[in-house]
């Protein structure tokens, strides 16, 4: 069965460094997706960045990156030069791959980051 | 607007009462999915639906919940007998055929279930 875990509640990072977000996942699927979302105090849903489980190289999208260690099952997040408006929660997600059962995708607790001034 | 439109944004409802969400996916999209939220937690994965299908519902109390995905309309969860315990938020999501290689999933803004 698919699980995906995020140890952290809670995380506080300074404006302007970088930070870290763990993800580990576990799944029987060769073929799958990790994603990750931000949802602001407003509660949107907002896509970041996407990891295939055949990619060979770590997705980056700006100041966000997701550090895949595929033999260790984790899909951190990193986040550089962090903004006030990054504060929020973050959701770490997995898709498995293209079987009769879909696209089925299943989030992780969330890590809620607090930037400071 | 072409995203994920759901409504009602907010829905108040007494214990016993019926909520009906409904969910209009992204032009384009076949996939439909549906989340709920509780305070300070994550999304609680509960149905996969493509048009007129049930693909997966897991996730779905095995009573007083219900979806659906017509051919033509939007998607619908509907909760019966509503309690106290079902207020939440309930995220849709759509995604292209299965045929895209991400599968990324655009949310909609979501309906915020309070039950009184």
């Amino acid at each position: 069965a698919q699980k995906i875990t995020q140890t952290q509640p809670g995380m506080f990072v300074q404006e302007k460094e970088a930070v870290t977000l763990d993800c580990t996942y576990d799944t029987s699927d060769p073929s799958y997706g990790l994603f990750w979302y931000k949802q602001p105090s407003s509660g949107e849903m907002i896509f970041l960045i996407y990891q295939g489980s055949y990619d060979q190289q770590n997705a980056t999208e700006g100041r966000y990156s997701l550090n895949f260690q595929k033999a260790r099952k984790s899909a951190n997040l990193v986040i550089s030069a962090s903004q006030l408006g990054d504060s929020a929660m973050y959701f770490c997600a997995m898709r498995e791959g293209r079987g009769t059962g879909g696209f089925k995708t299943i989030f992780g607790a969330g890590t809620r980051l607090f930037v400071k001034a | 607007n072409a995203g994920v439109m759901q409504n009602p944004r907010h829905l108040v409802r007494r214990r016993g009462q019926e909520a009906r969400l409904r969910c209009s996916p992204m032009k384009g999209h076949s996939h439909v999915y549906w989340y709920r939220q509780l305070p300070e937690e994550g999304l609680k994965f509960m149905v996969y639906l493509q048009k007129e299908n049930i693909i997966d519902e897991s996730g779905m109390p095995k009573e007083r919940f219900s979806a659906e995905f017509p051919k033509e309309g939007p998607s619908i969860l509907r909760i019966q007998q509503v309690v106290r315990g079902d207020s939440a938020a309930y995220f849709c999501a759509s995604s292209r055929l299965a045929g895209d290689y991400t599968g990324e999933l655009f949310f909609g803004e979501g309906s915020r279930l309070t039950v009184l």
